[in-house]
């Protein structure tokens, strides 16, 4: 089956922490992105790549990190320079500016 | 910067009643995208409209597009209770991947 996924559904970090979220896809899409939802409100983009080994910063950038070795691979890195990282972590990709496909999400929790 | 603003930010409705939300955008577009989140999942593609189109109608859904007013909205006819959910238009300038979400509109369908 094609499509995108987020791994794991659940994180928790504590304070001073780096981690790691995961985001894999299989639908040969050269375009991925990151975006950060809090409760109630929408989603904000934190990066995003349109090949491999290009990606650029999206309007909350700060704090977070990303690598794109691989077509299907776009892993987040929050870094303990992100001071308010609970939220809900969200991944998508797309075939040039067609519609994108999302992950389920992972939801991070500081501890 | 927030691309793409909804409104009315919450609705609620009667079951067989029509919903209509809005959206308006900043920049120049080449298509404008309208997806739909259930509570705490990821988001789904409903319908894209290329900014060479007016109108596009997918099922029960119909979206217009008025590029000179930067705005688009989005109607729901004959709702039903499965249709409650946030619902959320994506942006980007012309020429860019960088896709900004609206701020998302709640549905509420009565049963």
């Amino acid at each position: 089956d094609g499509g995108i996924t987020q791994s794991p559904k659940y994180l928790f970090r504590k304070e001073g922490q780096n981690v790691t979220l995961s985001c894999e896809q299989n639908l040969n899409h050269d375009a991925m992105y990151w975006y950060r939802q809090d409760p109630g409100q929408g989603l904000r983009l934190i990066y995003y790549s349109q090949i491999v080994n290009d990606f650029q910063k999206g309007d909350i950038a700060e704090g977070y990190s990303v690598s794109r070795e691989k077509k299907e691979s776009f892993p987040l890195t929050v870094t303990s320079a992100q001071k308010n990282p609970t939220a809900f972590y969200l991944c998508a990709s797309s075939i040039g500016q067609d519609e994108a496909f999302f992950g389920q999400g992972t939801r991070l929790t500081v501890v | 910067s927030q691309q793409g603003e909804e409104d009315p930010q919450a609705l609620s409705i009667q079951e067989g009643e029509n919903a209509t939300m809005n959206c308006s955008y900043k920049t120049s577009i080449n298509n404008l995208q309208w997806y739909r989140q259930n509570s705490g999942r990821g988001l789904v593609h409903l319908i894209l409209i290329r900014s060479n189109e007016r109108e596009k109608h997918s099922g029960r859904l119909r979206v217009t597009l008025d590029t000179s007013k930067k705005s688009s909205s989005l109607l729901i006819t004959a709702s039903r209770a499965a249709d409650t959910a946030s619902y959320f238009c994506a942006t980007a300038p012309s020429g860019t991947y960088k896709y900004i979400f609206g701020t998302g509109t709640r549905l509420k369908v009565l049963a």
